[in-house]
């Protein structure tokens, strides 16, 4: 079925620093979501994206929809302990109703 | 408004077993999606219920079957358990198809013996 890759496959920062990570396709999406997942706990939804070009933030959390509709961006500004986790993107193809999740992103923030 | 709720969160068997795991969406919620969660395979698919009647299906054998009721809860069942099935199985609920903003359960921890 439809893979989203989505790196780094994990990352190791310093409490303080800007985190980047990203979701790309093959296939052209009609939305992404970007979901956190804390062990032992099922993902959480941050941010939702509907339309090319869209740049939506949530709290230190900003992600954009990218303009080819075939990727998705999710940017952390200056990283706190409580950020560390898994996070995932999802697209969902037009007219499929499907959600495709990529295999995560596992942040480490040092304190 | 109370969210997503999975029972048992944790649950040991042994192959060759069958279990049944629960999921109760947000109110107002009349999808529900299950989805396996493994370390080596991600968040893989398995199918998705609206009003009673299963909307799709992920690439899964048919020992992993599913139901939704009437008031929207479902339940997941499989059968003939293999070691393989170990997994954090995650029920999500979204207001409709159309809707993409899935909201998931906090999962149930699944190991078969």
């Amino acid at each position: 079925g439809q893979q989203l890759n989505q790196s780094p496959q994990s990352m190791f920062i310093q409490e303080g620093e800007d985190v980047s990570m990203n979701c790309t396709s093959s296939s052209i999406f009609n939305t992404w979501l970007w979901y956190k997942q804390d062990p032992g706990e099922g993902p959480v939804l941050l941010i939702a994206l509907y339309k090319a070009g869209e740049l939506t933030s949530n709290g230190r959390l900003t992600a954009q929809f990218g303009i080819t509709r075939k990727d998705s961006f999710l940017n952390i500004s200056a990283s706190i302990p409580s950020d560390v986790g898994i996070y995932f993107c999802a697209g969902e193809q037009g007219g499929s109703e499907k959600l495709v999740f990529g295999k995560g992103t596992k942040l480490t923030v040092n304190p | 408004k109370a969210g997503v709720t999975q029972t048992p969160r944790y649950l040991i068997k042994t192959r060759g077993q069958q279990v049944t795991l629960s999921c109760s969406p947000i109110s107002g919620h009349r999808s529900v999606s299950w989805y396996q969660q493994t370390p080596g395979q991600g968040l893989q698919f398995l199918f998705e219920y609206f009003s009673e009647t299963q909307r799709n299906k992920g690439n899964f054998p048919g020992r992993f079957s599913g139901r939704q009721f009437s008031n929207s809860r479902s339940e997941m069942n499989v059968s003939t358990l293999e070691l393989g099935d170990s997994a954090l199985y995650l029920c999500a609920s979204r207001l409709a198809a159309k809707y993409n903003e899935q909201f998931f359960g906090p999962g149930t921890r699944l190991t078969v013996l």
